[in-house]
């Protein structure tokens, strides 16, 4: 069955720090890539997608993913994080041909320290 | 202006009530979904619309009843609440069930007693 995996349940960083968030996914055919981010109380919105082209696609706020098709992955990273950036985040991947649903991660919960 | 707008935001209901949560966009979509995010906040897909004809139905109890009456709305109708029904639900659209991304409502907030 195809599956999306977040390597990280809960991120702690202080402002300013770099961040990294993992996610790899299990299907071997032609796929969408997508990063959501929930702010506390809020509702999902898009930070980046991939559906083709250049595997390094850049979204909101500053931050950028990159596609690596042989790893099956789509890592989300930023620079440098703000206390604003504390939120859960998604990965989510869309399978060509499913009727376009949405396979969610776990979700990586985020909290920046001021 | 709200692009996929749902209500109620909050539900309490007790075991055994029907309840239903309605979805509208004015995004002129042609996709709408219902997911279900429960309480470790893990999203799962529960109905596909296009064009007010079903074509997603994960495995979801029979009492979980999607209504389209056109392209622009789709309602979740649940019969028979039972307490694991409380969860998040979030209803999204997209132009269509391609390769375009989904835009998310507020979420309804279900608590089942």
């Amino acid at each position: 069955a195809q599956s999306v995996s977040q390597h990280n349940h809960h991120v702690i960083l202080s402002e300013a720090a770099s961040l990294e968030l993992g996610c790899n996914y299990s299907y071997g055919g032609t796929v969408n890539l997508f990063w959501y981010v929930q702010y506390p109380g809020q509702h999902l919105q898009l930070l980046l997608k991939y559906f083709s082209g250049d595997p390094l696609v850049k979204g909101i706020k500053g931050f950028e993913a990159e596609f690596i098709k042989s790893k099956f992955s789509f890592n989300l990273r930023k620079p440098s994080v703000q206390w604003s950036d504390t939120a859960e985040y998604f990965c989510a991947v869309k399978i060509y041909n499913q009727g376009g649903k949405l396979i969610f991660g776990q979700g990586t919960e985020l909290s920046v320290k001021p | 202006d709200t692009a996929v707008s749902q209500t109620p935001k909050y539900l309490v209901t007790q075991m055994g009530n029907d309840k239903s949560i309605k979805c509208e966009q004015n995004l002129g979509h042609d996709t709408m979904y219902w997911y279900k995010q429960d309480s470790k906040k893990f999203l799962k897909i529960m109905f596909s619309y296009n064009n007010k004809e079903l074509i997603i139905n994960e495995t979801v109890p029979n009492r979980f009843s999607p209504k389209s009456p056109d392209k622009a709305h789709l309602n979740l109708h649940i019969n028979s609440l039972e307490l694991g029904d409380s969860a998040v639900y979030f209803c999204a659209s997209s132009q269509a069930s391609g390769t375009y991304e989904q835009y998310f409502g507020p979420g309804t907030r279900l608590t089942v007693t």
